[in-house]
């Protein structure tokens, strides 16, 4: 069964300071990862998105990193804002067939940024 | 541009009655997607359409729920009856040539309350 699990849950930092939060997944045959930002009362927000062949993509303060081999992605926050206070998908597409796919959601990391 | 809109932002309706969201994705994309997203179960894809045909249905939870996509510029997603399990945020998102891992931009969602 193809999952997506994130870690931590949630997650409380200075303002300032950096994280990185996780993803580990079972999908497969595997065709993407993106990285969502979502903040409170609104749609999810592209942040990245990576191919099999790419092991990092930065987007401003963001960087998420994959290796296809364990499975695993990353997103790193480099000087946290208070404004990055949100909650983090990381969400895995697998490729079903010709115009078909699926796609997995993991359940979010909340990240909350304090002064 | 102004990205995918849906409509009603907010409904709150009585046990049994019917509910229709609707969405206008963003022009020249051909993937719409509509998801379910609550606390317990975080975001789920119900279901998707490709070129306004639907592709994969098997996230719609029961024969209650149904959608459609009768032209490029305009979906419904429709509950009848309704009952309070269904309370959750419903978002509308659209891509182009998402199964290449373009971007797929989420509306603002719609918040059902059934009391």
């Amino acid at each position: 069964k193809n999952q997506v699990e994130q870690s931590p849950q949630s997650l409380i930092i200075l303002e300032g300071k950096n994280c990185t939060l996780q993803c580990n997944y079972t999908v497969s045959p595997f065709s993407n990862l993106r990285w969502y930002k979502q903040d409170t009362g609104r749609g999810p927000v592209s942040l990245t998105i990576m191919t099999f062949s790419e092991n990092t993509k930065s987007n401003g303060r963001y960087t998420a990193t994959l290796d296809a081999d364990t499975k695993q992605s990353s997103l790193h926050i480099t000087a946290s804002q208070l404004s990055d206070s949100a909650s983090y998908i990381c969400v895995v597409s697998a490729v079903l067939g010709a115009g078909s796919y699926q796609l997995t959601f993991g359940k979010g990391t909340k990240l909350s940024v304090i002064p | 541009d102004a990205g995918v809109i849906q409509s009603p932002r907010h409904e709150v309706t009585e046990m049994g009655q019917e509910v229709t969201l609707r969405c206008k994705p963003i022009s020249g994309h051909n993937s719409l997607f509509w998801y379910r997203q609550t606390m317990m179960r975080g975001l789920e894809l119900l279901i998707y359409f490709n070129n306004n045909v639907p592709i994969d249905d098997s996230g719609m939870p029961e024969d209650r729920f149904s959608a459609k996509m009768p032209n490029a510029s305009f979906s419904t997603l429709k509950i009848q009856p309704s009952e309070p399990r269904d309370s959750a945020v419903y978002f509308c998102a659209s891509s182009y040539r998402a199964l290449e891992g373009n971007t797929i931009y989420f509306g603002e969602g719609s918040w059902l309350t059934v009391v």
